[in-house]
């Protein structure tokens, strides 16, 4: 069964540096997403992403973050700047029509 | 999007069903009803969706009342695999081409 792929399965850096998440969606999904899940909270939304381009983002997604897809398989997620703040597991999900398929995450760790 | 309110956490016992209420009273007339359900430090999966009266797959079971105000996510002789975090989401039925917006969730936890 496809599946979406994350890496790193765990990030750790210092504040102050840029991170990049990375994700394989399943190959024939059209819409990709990130989301984030501070310890013990919610799964916010970040950002969408449908054509090469963003359509919609979530007051989280600041100058802080971009998203990009380089080639046909990765979906990439850059935070400039680390802050404490970002310490979260980021899940990466794409999906067809009906159903997101969500990635195993990446717990990024800012210290 | 309508608001949903479901239970914080329960309780349950290995063989039992668990039917678990989401409450969502507003509603719209397209808006369809989406489960999804995360295990700790995975990403969340769907499990089921519906517009009205009764959805089966082989996960789940979904009941939906003629008012559509509530719905009750049914899970069938539960084993301790199935402890995890259930969310109910309202909204269009093509989920997958939207944000989703994820509430606290119920919190089932299974015991021998």
């Amino acid at each position: 069964e496809p599946e979406v792929t994350q890496t790193p399965s765990h990030q750790v850096t210092q504040m102050g540096q840029e991170v990049i998440l990375r994700c394989v969606p399943i190959s024939n999904h059209l819409y990709f997403y990130w989301y984030r899940q501070i310890l013990g909270q919610k799964v916010e939304f970040l950002v969408s992403f449908y054509n090469n381009e963003i359509s919609e983002k979530s007051e989280i997604f600041d100058d802080q973050f971009s998203v990009e897809r380089p080639d046909g398989s990765n979906f990439t997620l850059k935070i400039r700047s680390t802050k404490l703040e970002d310490s979260a597991m980021y899940f990466c999900a794409s999906s067809e029509r009906q159903e997101q398929f969500f990635g195993p995450g990446t717990r990024l760790t800012v210290l | 999007l309508a608001k949903t309110t479901q239970p914080i956490s329960m309780d349950s016992y290995e063989g039992q069903e668990v039917n678990i209420t989401c409450s969502h009273n507003n509603i719209a007339t397209n808006d369809y009803i989406t489960w999804y359900q995360q295990f700790p430090s995975q990403g969340p999966r769907f499990i089921i969706q519906g517009y009205k009266t009764k959805v089966t797959n082989e996960v789940a079971s979904l009941f939906i009342p003629a008012d559509r105000k509530s719905s009750t996510l049914s899970l069938p002789r539960v084993s301790l695999s199935d402890t995890a975090v259930y969310y109910c989401l309202v909204g269009d039925r093509e989920t997958g081409r939207r944000a989703l917006t994820f509430g606290s969730g119920t919190r089932l936890q299974v015991q021998p």
